[in-house]
């Protein structure tokens, strides 16, 4: 009940192209929904996060769209270029533990030129 | 302002030595926590510590695993006896209160 299932495990995207990753869990206690971008040799860096009180939120290029009733939320990255090849997690929190971040097993992205 | 500094960045150990992990936070953060990420997995939440108490270890093996983050200094992630399977990835993480983490660049632990 505690996991955060993430897929897919690798994406090929071309440059200019939409990259979605998708991600499931079981636990409705979950309230706090990161998404963390972590590049070789260094830690995962905060991308953009939501709670379920919203269904869908927007920074530059990146959107979370959150899916309460089928427990499922996604990461789009519009018009993907090369410099956002990394590992991207997912990520889900109790509100009480916040800090307790439960992360997926990562899917890791590759943008061609 | 720096961010969270860890060090070393790589630590190479023999089994059944100790390995110690050091963490210093951003400036004007008082929670730290302390993660591992296995080989092509996510990161495990292992550790919750303010400023010289431990507020959650509920991810924290048995045995052979301590952290402390005491008054003055960084942050210590002690293992003692180390065996093959701790060799991992040990994220760092602060935050001013227990939202938003930071995370530092990791310490590679190999065990040989």
């Amino acid at each position: 009940q505690q996991q955060v299932k993430q897929s897919p495990q690798s994406l090929i995207v071309q440059k200019g192209g939409i990259s979605i990753i998708n991600c499931a869990y079981e636990n409705t206690a979950f309230d706090y929904f990161p998404w963390y971008q972590q590049f070789p040799g260094k830690g995962p860096a905060l991308l953009i996060a939501i709670r379920p009180d919203v269904s869908e939120k927007k920074e530059g290029r990146f959107t979370i769209s959150f899916n309460k009733s089928a427990k499922q939320f996604s990461l789009h990255i519009m018009d993907s270029q090369p410099g956002d090849s990394a590992t991207y997690f997912c990520a889900a929190s109790i509100e009480d533990s916040s800090y307790k971040l439960i992360f997926g097993s990562g899917t890791r992205l590759l943008v061609r030129p | 302002n720096a961010g969270v500094m860890q060090n070393p960045r790589h630590l190479v150990r023999r089994r059944g030595q100790e390995a110690r992990l050091r963490c210093s936070p951003m400036k004007g953060h008082s929670h730290v926590y302390w993660y591992r990420q296995l080989p092509e997995e996510g990161l495990k939440f292992m550790v919750y510590l303010q400023k010289e108490n431990i507020i959650d270890e509920s991810g924290m093996p048995k045995e052979r695993f301590s952290a402390e983050f005491p008054k003055e200094g960084p942050s210590i992630l002690r293992i003692q006896q180390v065996v093959r399977g701790d060799s991992a990835a040990y994220f760092c993480a602060s935050s001013p209160r227990d939202e938003k983490l930071f995370f530092g660049s990791g310490t590679q632990l190999s065990v040989l």
